[in-house]
C-alpha cells in the first residue's frame, strides 16, 4: 500500500527565518510524483511544489525548495525566509504513475512567530 | 471567471437524506476528482473521471455515487447521507500530476 507520514503535526518558526517540514513515503511504483499543498485558513488546496521522481535535482520555488532523497523516501520541503502568509496546514502527497491516485499525509500545521 | 467551482459552499442535510454536491470547471480538464477532509486523515480520493463518462473508484467510495455527463461538470452525490459523511469535500480537476482544487464544501450531518 501506499503511505505517506508526515510526523510533525505542528511547527513554529520564527518570521524570515527557515523551517524544513518532513515527509516519508512509501510505494512500490517506480515512476511517481511528490507534492507540498499549502492549505491557509480559507481552506484552499494551493500547490506550492511539485518533484518528478526521475529527476535527481532538488525542486525549488522561490523561497520553497525540496530535499528530495529517493533511497531513503524523504521529502522535506524548506521555507526560507518565512513570512506571516505562510502559515498554514502543508500537506505532502505522492501520485504512483498510472494509478490515477494522490495518496496524501496527514499534514504539519505551521505557525509564523512576528 | 475560469477556474473550478463548488457549490454550495455549506450545507446542513439530516441523516437519510440525499445530498448532491456540485463541482464545475471551465479548464476543459479531462480529469476530475472528489476528496474528502478529516482531521487526521488529511484528503482521501472517494472518485475520479478520466472524462466524460469514465468514472472510477477511490479509497473511499460507499455511500456515494458521482456522473459525468458532461465534461465541465463532476457532481458528488450522497444517496442516503450518515454522520460519518460529516466532512470537508474537495473537488479537483487537471492530470493525474497536476491537479488544481476547488474552495471546498463543508458538509454536516445531522
Amino acid at each position: 500500500a501506499q503511505t505517506v507520514t508526515q510526523s510533525q503535526p505542528e511547527m513554529s518558526v520564527q518570521e524570515a527565518e527557515t523551517v524544513t517540514l518532513s515527509c516519508t513515503y512509501d510505494t512500490s511504483e517506480s515512476d511517481y510524483y511528490l507534492f507540498w499543498y499549502k492549505q491557509p485558513p480559507s481552506r484552499q488546496m494551493i500547490l506550492v511544489i511539485r518533484q518528478e521522481a526521475y529527476k535527481q535535482q532538488n525542486a525549488t520555488e522561490n523561497r520553497f525548495s525540496v530535499n528530495f532523497q529517493k533511497a531513503a523516501k524523504s521529502f522535506s520541503l524548506k521555507i526560507s525566509d518565512s513570512q506571516l502568509g505562510d502559515a498554514a496546514m502543508y500537506f505532502c502527497a505522492t501520485y504512483p504513475q498510472g494509478t490515477y491516485k494522490y495518496i496524501f499525509g496527514t499534514g504539519t500545521r505551521l505557525k509564523v512567530l512576528a | 471567471d475560469a477556474g473550478i467551482t463548488q457549490s454550495p459552499r455549506y450545507k446542513i442535510t439530516e441523516t437519510g437524506r440525499q445530498v448532491t454536491l456540485m463541482c464545475h470547471q471551465t479548464w476543459s480538464h479531462s480529469y476530475m476528482f472528489w476528496y474528502r477532509q478529516d482531521l487526521g486523515h488529511g484528503l482521501r480520493l472517494i472518485y475520479y473521471s478520466a472524462a466524460a463518462d469514465i468514472t472510477d473508484k477511490g479509497e473511499v467510495p460507499d455511500g456515494y455515487v458521482v456522473s459525468r455527463s458532461k465534461t465541465e461538470n463532476f457532481p458528488l452525490t450522497l444517496e442516503s447521507a450518515t454522520r460519518s459523511q460529516t466532512s470537508v469535500y474537495f473537488c479537483a480537476s487537471g492530470s493525474p500530476e497536476t491537479q488544481y482544487f476547488g474552495p471546498g464544501t463543508r458538509l454536516l450531518v445531522l
